[in-house]
């Protein structure tokens, strides 16, 4: 079955520190990988995403994600986090083969960044 | 912000009730997904439409119905509510094909009493 995990429910960060959020899927097929974020009181913006390629993507606001197809893995990471930061993050999958797939989703990471 | 906008913001209902939310997808998208998020959870997908026809269906019971309009508008009708169909509905309006992001609105939280 498609399946997302994202071992971490709350992660609680001082500012500054550094941020890696894990997450592993189970997928038949071609892929397609997405970080979604939904900061407090907002909606599900898009953080970052894979189709092909370099396996390193930038995102923005500093946040980056390496594929590991080896691991099923698809961690965020963030060099040095701001208090901004805290949020819900989501990781994501669909199929990479062909039409619109739907979204698995984790069920998301609590980030809290404290001052 | 995504284009995508959903309406009504907040609704509240009693079981057995019906109730239509409503989105307008981002301007020049054909396809819309439809999400239900429960509380501390991760969006689950409710179906999926493509040029006005259903284009893929999640694991929710027939009482959960959409329609897609020409202008790639898109309604989610659910009937007979009951108290587990609390949770915050989420649209998604993207292109198709193989590549391509979907792009969430704000959603339409219901609770049902």
């Amino acid at each position: 079955a498609q399946s997302v995990s994202q071992h971490n429910h709350h992660v609680i960060l001082s500012e500054a520190a550094s941020l890696e959020l894990g997450c592993n899927y189970s997928y038949g097929g071609t892929v397609n990988l997405f970080w979604y974020v939904q900061y407090p009181g907002q909606h599900l913006q898009l953080l970052l995403k894979y189709f092909s390629g370099d396996p390193l993507v930038k995102g923005i606001k500093g946040f980056e994600a390496e594929f590991i197809k080896s691991k099923f893995s698809f961690n965020l990471r963030k060099p040095s986090v701001q208090w901004s930061d805290t949020a819900e993050y989501f990781c994501a999958v669909n199929g990479g083969n062909s039409g619109n797939t739907p979204l698995v989703f984790g069920k998301g990471t609590r980030l809290s960044v404290i001052a | 912000e995504t284009g995508v906008t959903q309406s009504p913001t907040h609704l509240i209902k009693t079981r057995g009730q019906q109730v239509t939310l409503r989105c307008s997808s981002q301007s020049g998208h054909n396809t819309v997904s439809w999400y239900q998020q429960a509380l501390g959870q991760g969006p689950q997908f409710i179906f999926q439409y493509y040029r006005e026809e259903e284009n893929g269906r999640g694991n929710f019971p027939p009482r959960f119905s959409g329609l897609q309009f020409p202008n790639y508008s898109s309604e989610l009708n659910v009937n007979a509510l009951e108290l587990d169909d609390s949770a915050l509905y989420l649209c998604a309006s993207s292109l198709m094909g193989p590549q391509e992001t979907q792009y969430f609105g704000p959603g339409t939280r219901l609770l049902v009493l």
